[in-house]
């Protein structure tokens, strides 16, 4: 199994809801990564867990709260969001975080209102 | 930010071949080159991806100039599959992958 799963596909939000991106691997992998994409745009990086642990936040805003339960999941929870948030969720896994490969996910598209 | 530097969109035609430029000037020792292409509605998937010498597998080829500040990534046969925007990443173990603006690639019928 190579896959990176993620849920919901697509997600509508009011700026004052609270919701949770779901991401799941079973490759073993103990690096895991959440990405931000804009239309038209490259993927950004926003965190990196590593053995379950939060290793690297680029100054995301509080808004948005990365969670790793276990090896094989990584969530991320939506609070408060503003329209400009709207963007391609994308998760990611590699054998280490010093990986060479990066296993994505198809994302999440969301859209704030 | 990226160190890359990449065309913004190519074209080619189904079924011929297509070579993806990237630049790299300032690439030291240890920097591998990766590519990642990222089809419409996907995430990106990687496709290959070296340190000196030429790297060939089932998707592409990679070839690596000799003083390493410039590759080029070899499509052998176009299809309608392969349009997608194609990465160039120059990535060092231990760093986090930078994706750069890409190449958007059209392939025409």
């Amino acid at each position: 199994d190579t896959e990176v799963t993620q849920t919901p596909k697509h997600l509508v939000m009011g700026m004052t809801n609270k919701k949770s991106l779901k991401c799941e691997q079973h490759m073993g992998h103990r690096a895991m990564y959440w990405y931000k994409q804009k239309a038209k745009k490259p993927p950004e990086l926003m965190f990196v867990y590593s053995y379950e642990k939060l290793s690297i936040n680029e100054s995301v805003p509080s808004r948005f709260s990365p969670e790793c339960p276990n090896s094989s999941l990584l969530n991320l929870h939506l609070h408060a969001l503003q329209p400009e948030d709207s963007a391609l969720y994308l998760c990611a896994s590699s054998q280490e975080h010093e990986g060479t490969e990066l296993f994505f996910g198809s994302g999440t598209q969301l859209s704030v209102l | 930010d990226a160190k890359t530097t990449q065309p913004n969109s190519m074209e080619s035609n189904e079924e011929e071949p297509v070579h993806l430029p990237c630049n790299h000037s300032t690439i030291s020792g240890t920097d591998y080159i990766h590519w990642y292409r990222q089809l419409p509605s996907q995430g990106p998937e990687y496709v290959i991806h070296g340190l000196t010498s030429n790297v060939n597998n089932r998707m592409a080829s990679l070839a690596i100039a000799e003083d390493r500040k410039s590759s080029t990534l070899i499509l052998h046969r176009a299809t309608l599959r392969d349009a997608a925007v194609y990465y160039c990443i120059q990535h060092n173990y231990g760093q986090n992958f930078v994706f750069g603006p890409g190449t958007r690639l059209s392939v025409l019928p």
